[in-house]
């Protein structure tokens, strides 16, 4: 089966700052990637989502890249603000069957 | 987005009774719904696949006759579980994807039922 690893497990940053989380995943068939943000007792929510036919995709303060070569893909924050604060979680899957979710990433942003 | 909800929030019960919780697609049809376990700061779990008119797909190590999953409608997913032990105690959380066909893979979560078992 599919294994999603997620590095770092806790990031803390400057507000205005980078940060960046980065998963690795094991089968080559999974062709989508969507990552979560998570706040505490609370539901998973989307935030992006790429597909294996791209490499990189942006939703203003937020992108995603993925290299299907190395099977990894990256989550990237810019302008960091402190409601940013949350854990944030990559998962791969293969059209529309179950999602294998990573470790998590818990961020907090720094006033 | 499309919307999931769930029911109960929270519920607490003694150790032996069994629990029900309710998962619903609120604005759309959803012939695959999902269960997921997560412990505290830990990441999703998946436990199994639901899929309307059909058994549902447990995952390994998830015992099926503990976590009796009905999914008896295009909107209606759930989860029992059977004679809870307080190790059972967690936060459950279901979601549900659109049917093949419609523009996306994406997984709508519902917000989730803690449960403990006294």
């Amino acid at each position: 089966g599919e294994n999603v690893e997620q590095h770092p497990s806790t990031l803390s940053v400057q507000e205005g700052d980078s940060a960046v989380i980065k998963c690795t995943y094991s089968d080559s068939a999974s062709n989508y990637f969507p990552w979560y943000k998570q706040e505490l007792g609370k539901r998973p929510q989307l935030i992006i989502d790429i597909r294996s036919n791209v490499g990189e995709k942006k939703d203003q303060r937020i992108a995603v890249t993925l290299n299907k070569t190395a099977k990894h893909f990256s989550l990237h924050i810019t302008e960091t603000q402190p409601e940013d604060s949350a854990v944030y979680f990559c998962a791969a899957s293969y059209t529309g069957n179950q999602f294998y979710f990573g470790t998590g990433t818990s961020l907090t942003v720094i006033p | 987005g499309a919307v999931v909800s769930q029911h109960p929030s929270r519920v607490i019960c003694k150790s032996g009774t069994s629990v029900k919780i309710e998962c619903r697609s609120l604005d759309f049809q959803a012939t695959t719904m999902f269960w997921y376990r997560q412990f505290p700061k830990q990441s999703l779990m998946l436990m199994a696949t639901s899929n309307e008119g059909s058994k549902a797909t447990y995952e390994q190590g998830v015992e099926k006759d503990k976590f009796l999953i009905n999914h008896a409608s295009l909107t209606l997913s759930t989860l029992t579980v059977t004679s809870a032990h307080p190790e059972d105690s967690s936060f459950y959380i279901c979601s549900a994807r659109e049917p093949r066909g419609t523009s996306t893979d994406t997984q709508y979560f519902g917000p989730g039922t803690r449960l403990t078992v006294l």
